[in-house]
C-alpha cells in the first residue's frame, strides 16, 4: 500500500514557471524525502526534511512539511526543460526502522 | 548511480522460469533493498536487508526470494515467474543510521523484466 499520495498526478508548465507538487501521508513520520526519476531510470534523492523541520531549501528546490496536516510540498522555482521527470515523496514512518514508503508520483513536463 | 549496479538491465523470460536479478554496490553501505515499480505507480518494497545476516520481507514478498551474499551483493529471485511480475525492478542502498535521523537511499539503474 502507498503511504503517500502526490497531487497533481501530472503537471505541465512552461520553462521559467514555478512547479508545485504536494504529498499527503497517513502516519507519523521521522522524515520525508523527495526523489526524482527520469523516464525508466533509477530514482535520485533530492532533499530530506525531518519531522521537526518546517521548511528546507536546496538550490531551486523548496520543501515544506506540515505534520499536523500530514502533508508536504515541493516547489521547483524557475523550472527548466531538464526538470522534466517524475517526482516522488517517500516517508520514513515512525517505528518502521527507516524503511521508506513511496507515493505514486507527480509527472512534471516542462516545455520550452 | 554508477555505485549501484544491476544485472541484467533487461530480461525477457517465460512463465514458470526461475530467474535471478543481481545487485552490487561499491558504496560500502550496510542496508540494501529491492523494489518493484509498475507503470505509472510508485515503488513497492519487496525485501530489505540491514546487514548480511538480516533479511526482511517487504510489502510484496510473495513469489520472490533474496540472498545477501556479501555486504556488497544482494540478489532477487523469482522462483516461478508469472506475467504479473512484469515490472521495473530497482535495487537501492543506504548507509544505516540510528536515532531516526533519516537515510537517503541510492538507487541502481533498474532491471526491466518481461514475463511472457
Amino acid at each position: 500500500s502507498q503511504q503517500g499520495e502526490e497531487d497533481p498526478q501530472a503537471l505541465s508548465i512552461q520553462e521559467g514557471e514555478n512547479a508545485t507538487m504536494n504529498c499527503s501521508y497517513k502516519t507519523s513520520i521521522n522524515n520525508l524525502q523527495w526523489y526524482r526519476q527520469n523516464s525508466g531510470r533509477g530514482l535520485v534523492h533530492l532533499i530530506l526534511i525531518r519531522s521537526n523541520e518546517r521548511e528546507k531549501h536546496s538550490g531551486r528546490l523548496r520543501v515544506t512539511l506540515d505534520t499536523s496536516k500530514k502533508s508536504s510540498s515541493l516547489l521547483i522555482t524557475a523550472s527548466r526543460a531538464a526538470d522534466t521527470a517524475s517526482y516522488f515523496c517517500a516517508t520514513d514512518a515512525t517505528g518502521t526502522a527507516s524503511k521508506l514508503t513511496f507515493g505514486t508520483g507527480t509527472r512534471l513536463q516542462v516545455t520550452l | 548511480d554508477a555505485d549501484v549496479t544491476q544485472t541484467p538491465r533487461n530480461r525477457i523470460t517465460k512463465t514458470g522460469k526461475r530467474i535471478m536479478l543481481e545487485c552490487s554496490q561499491t558504496k560500502g553501505h550496510d542496508r540494501m533493498y529491492w523494489y518493484r515499480q509498475d507503470p505509472g505507480l510508485g515503488l513497492q518494497l519487496i525485501y530489505y536487508s540491514f546487514d548480511v545476516k538480516d533479511i526482511n520481507k517487504g510489502e510484496i514478498s510473495d513469489g520472490y526470494s533474496v540472498s545477501r551474499q556479501a555486504q556488497a551483493k544482494f540478489s532477487l529471485s523469482l522462483e516461478s515467474a508469472i506475467p504479473n511480475q512484469t515490472a521495473l525492478y530497482f535495487c537501492a542502498t543506504s548507509p544505516g543510521t540510528s536515532g531516526g535521523g533519516g537515510e537517503t537511499q541510492y538507487f541502481g539503474p533498474g532491471t526491466r523484466l518481461l514475463v511472457l
